[in-house]
């Protein structure tokens, strides 16, 4: 069993859609956890760092589940630009962090 | 401010020649990481460094596999001979290691081995 596991994918949606990604992780001792966008031939970008009472940053909400040991994350009236593949990261410690395989999504018009 | 730089962004060599990957991680940042990417596995981890110290190098996939870090500002990635199934693009990544600080990614260099 992979440590990071994510939705699958790839997600297709029209813009203005909302759209949720899941994301489980298997240790339990993991302390800090991330989602990160990476565009087609780019290097991952931090979106979004993942608290335990849960963050928005605009149309951007995560959460976390720890009891689960489960995170999400939550697109709301999604953009073109939102087109990328979002990559669930979980920090075990001393930033020994494990990435999910990544799940694409694709905002049409 | 600068980010992490990786050189060359390209490189293209024939099997069983040596290459060379280098990373300048941001300024200040005690942690290095190198990673390599690919359709079939994802991102990978191969190994990371502290304050220059190499930490955990488990995930080198194998002896030909080498890596460096001479200096604060300055790490190495070695293959030595290089095979096709070494084809990948690879990433350098820097954080602070502060309360689990995110990291941050170079831009990558994508390597094709013939």
């Amino acid at each position: 069993r992979k440590e990071v596991e994510q939705d699958p994918g790839p997600f297709n949606v029209p813009e203005g859609a909302t759209v949720a990604f899941n994301c489980t992780y298997s240790n339990s001792a993991s302390q800090s956890f991330f989602w990160y966008r990476q565009d087609c031939r780019k290097e991952p970008k931090l979106l979004m760092s993942v608290y335990s009472s849960g963050n928005e940053d605009g149309r951007f909400t995560a959460q976390l589940n720890r009891a689960s040991q489960y995170i999400s994350l939550l697109i709301r009236d999604s953009k073109l630009s939102d087109s990328a593949t979002y990559l669930c990261v979980v920090n075990r410690d001393n930033n020994d962090m494990r990435f999910g395989a990544g799940t694409r999504l694709t905002v049409k018009p | 401010d600068a980010g992490v730089i990786q050189s060359p962004r390209h490189e293209v060599t024939e099997m069983g020649q040596e290459v060379t990957l280098r990373c300048k991680p941001i300024s200040g940042h005690d942690y290095l990481f190198w990673y390599r990417q690919t359709m079939m596995r994802g991102l990978e981890l191969l190994i990371y460094f502290n304050n220059n110290v190499p930490i955990d190098d488990s995930g080198m996939p194998e002896d030909r596999f080498s890596a460096k870090m001479p200096n604060a500002s300055f790490s190495t990635l070695k293959i030595q001979p290089s095979e096709p199934r070494d084809s990948a693009v690879y990433f350098c990544a820097s954080s602070t290691g502060y309360g689990n600080q995110p990291q941050h990614f170079g831009d990558g260099t994508r390597l094709s081995i013939l």
